[in-house]
């Protein structure tokens, strides 16, 4: 089985609209962290944002949410007011674990590409 | 502050060839990953390093690769030899587990082709 599904391979959304990208994942382990990166057409991997196993709100950085829920093991991804910069390639990842407990290496989906229409 | 660094970033070679990628993490990160991108497979792990000793290798794909991290500073991935289904882009990226930051920062790539 995957341990990241990403289930939209490419996404059309107009420019200043909200998009949601979605991510499940599948863990035995308590203890997890999830990420997302964008992967633009110049071939850079950014890093976007982090959400742990344990955390209790959902993480947000600037534009950028997660939307954590655990039960169900999804993390998507929401970029609010889409801009044309946002147009890339956008992975999930999950690192099983505790950090530094030697599984420490991410495991990422195959992506989805998202385009930005004007 | 620098980030990561690979080089080259780009790699023309033949078949047979040897190859060699390096990395220097950032300053202060005590983790190293080497990952390979391909349209086929997606992203991969291949190896990663903590404090200069290779944890888990087994994402490595067979024994022509090989990979060392003789300092906190600097990181070599090789192919010997290397075949054409080897092109792809390879990443190193690095971090500190510490401070509450859980974030690899990856370098720019080696976009290596076989010919």
């Amino acid at each position: 089985a995957q341990k990241i599904t990403q289930t939209q391979p490419g996404m059309f959304v107009q420019e200043k609209e909200a998009v949601t990208l979605d991510c499940t994942y599948d863990t035995s382990d308590p203890s997890y962290g999830l990420f997302w990166y964008k992967q633009p057409s110049s071939g850079e991997m950014i890093f976007l944002i982090y959400q742990g196993s344990y955390d209790q709100q959902n993480a947000t950085e600037g534009r950028y949410s997660l939307n954590f829920q655990k039960a169900r093991k999804s993390a998507n991804l929401v970029i609010s007011a889409s801009q044309l910069g946002d147009s890339a390639m956008y992975f999930c990842a999950m690192r099983e674990g505790v950090p530094g407990g030697g599984a420490d290496g991410l495991t990422f989906g195959k992506g989805t590409h998202l385009i930005i229409q004007p | 502050d620098a980030g990561v660094i690979q080089s080259p970033r780009h790699e023309v070679t033949e078949m047979g060839q040897e190859v060699t990628l390096r990395c220097k993490p950032i300053s202060g990160h005590d983790y190293l990953f080497w990952y390979r991108q391909t349209m086929m497979r997606g992203l991969e792990l291949l190896i990663y390093f903590n404090n200069n000793v290779p944890i888990d290798d087994s994402g490595m794909p067979e024994d022509r690769f090989s990979a060392k991290m003789p300092n906190a500073s600097f990181s070599t991935l090789k192919i010997q030899p290397s075949e054409p289904r080897d092109s792809a882009v390879y990443f190193c990226a690095s971090n500190h587990w510490g401070r509450g930051d859980e974030t690899q920062y990856f370098g720019p790539g080696t976009r290596l082709l076989v010919l």
